[in-house]
């Protein structure tokens, strides 16, 4: 069956270091990748997407995510984080260009 | 510009009632989607307009479930005797594309059955 995991439920980073938030998917094929953010009380902000060419791909905020075809991950990162990027991440994927199908989402904490 | 915005935002209601739930989207943008969001859990895909015609209604959990985008814009997610299962965030986006564009997500409804 199709599905995406984000294996880490809870991760807690202190303010100013480096973050890597872990998604793996299980398709047939290379799908359309993308990772959201949500805040508290708030809609899912999309982050970046990767549609084809580069594998390091840029977003908002600060954020990048590399796509690997060969372990079937689009792992999401940040040099240094910020109080401010305490939220619930979400990776998703597109495979049949209608829908999103997300992983459980991984919850960050940001210690000062 | 206004982005996807969702009515009400918090909906109480007691087991057996029905509830409607509306979804404004983005001007102009040709899809709309349905997500359910139980808590502490990822989103589930629910159902998928393109304009006014419902192309996909495979993520409706029952025949409870019904949606609608009768003109091509606002849609309208209705839930027949809910039930406390159906407790959840209801999320609604939509895209400019026709497919695999980039989703813009609406605030959701926070719907408690009690």
């Amino acid at each position: 069956a199709q599905s995406v995991t984000q294996p880490d439920i809870h991760i807690t980073v202190s303010e100013g270091a480096s973050l890597e938030l872990r998604c793996n998917y299980s398709y047939g094929a290379t799908p359309y990748l993308f990772w959201y953010v949500q805040s508290p009380g708030q809609g899912l902000q999309l982050l970046l997407k990767y549609f084809s060419g580069d594998t390091l791909v840029q977003g908002i905020k600060g954020f990048e995510a590399e796509f690997k075809r060969s372990q079937s991950s689009f792992n999401l990162r940040k040099p240094s984080v910020h109080w401010s990027d305490a939220a619930e991440y979400f990776c998703a994927v597109d495979a049949a260009g209608n829908k999103l199908t997300f992983g459980g989402g991984t919850r960050v904490l940001v210690k000062p | 510009g206004a982005g996807v915005s969702q009515s009400p935002r918090y909906k109480v209601a007691k087991r057996g009632q029905d509830v409607a739930l509306r979804c404004d989207p983005i001007s102009g943008h040709v899809s709309l989607f349905w997500y359910q969001q139980a808590l502490g859990q990822g989103p589930e895909f629910l159902t998928y307009f393109q304009n006014e015609a419902q192309l996909d209604k495979s993520g409706l959990p029952s025949d409870r479930f019904f949606a609608e985008r009768p003109e091509g814009s606002v849609s309208t997610l209705k839930i027949q005797r809910t039930q406390q299962e159906d407790s959840a965030v209801y999320l609604c986006a939509s895209s400019p594309d026709r497919v695999f564009g980039e989703q813009y997500f609406g605030p959701g409804t926070r719907l408690t059955v009690t």
